[in-house]
């Protein structure tokens, strides 16, 4: 069956380090996005992707980076964690439609000390 | 900024009770879609609404959407312990790019 993983699932890093999380989907999708879930924030967009060699800053970017070299993978990089990065990130794909549905990996808790 | 506002931003019912979640949002639509999450799992989708529908069924779900009021409202008829979660609102803006804008989400929680 198709599906997306991220990894790792749980993380903890100190302030300063480079992070990067993996997102790797099987669905052929050509749509990918990183979303980070914080309490009372719900969901926001951090970057995503259309396709390959195609990156886009969403609604939070700062901080963050993304590449996209083939279409199964959009890892996430924090270039220099921060604790105001501390959160719960979700990666999700989705066909390349006007009225497409996501389909999200189990998320990557990520705590930075 | 969030598109979309749940509410209530929780609800605790009994078994069997309907369950009404309401969303509003911002800016004109494609679509709109609610997804749930079970503690600690990733989102899944539940079901979308076109801008041009007022009404969609799924099982035990209906969703209706008022574009005119930038509303729309999830029904859970007959909820099950098994129903608790959380459950969001997600808007695909026009000319948007498929890019889904969340609302911070309705805890439900169904007691036996």
């Amino acid at each position: 069956d198709a599906e997306i993983t991220q990894s790792p699932r749980h993380k903890i890093t100190e302030t300063g380090r480079q992070v990067t999380l993996a997102c790797h989907q099987t669905w052929n999708h050509n749509n990918m996005f990183w979303y980070r879930q914080d309490l009372g924030h719900g969901l926001r967009l951090i970057h995503y992707s259309y396709g390959v060699q195609d990156t886009n800053k969403g609604e939070v970017s700062d901080g963050y980076s993304v590449s996209r070299s083939n279409t199964e993978d959009l890892p996430l990089t924090l270039e220099s964690a921060a604790s105001s990065q501390t959160s719960v990130y979700f990666c999700a794909s989705s066909e390349t439609s006007a009225n497409g549905e996501l389909f999200f990996g189990e998320g990557s808790r990520l705590t930075v000390l | 900024s969030q598109q979309g506002e749940e509410d209530p931003q929780a609800l605790s019912i009994q078994e069997g009770e309907n369950a009404t979640m309401n969303c509003s949002y911002k800016t004109s639509i494609n679509n709109l879609q609610w997804y749930r999450q079970n503690s600690g799992r990733g989102l899944v989708h539940l079901i979308l609404i076109r801008s041009n529908e007022r009404e969609k069924h799924s099982g035990r779900l209906r969703v209706t959407l008022d574009t005119s009021k930038k509303s729309s409202s999830l029904l859970i008829t007959a909820s099950r312990a098994a129903d608790t979660a959380s459950y969001f609102c997600a808007t695909d803006a026009t000319g948007g790019g498929n890019k889904l804008t969340f609302g911070t989400g309705t805890q439900l929680k169904v007691e036996l």
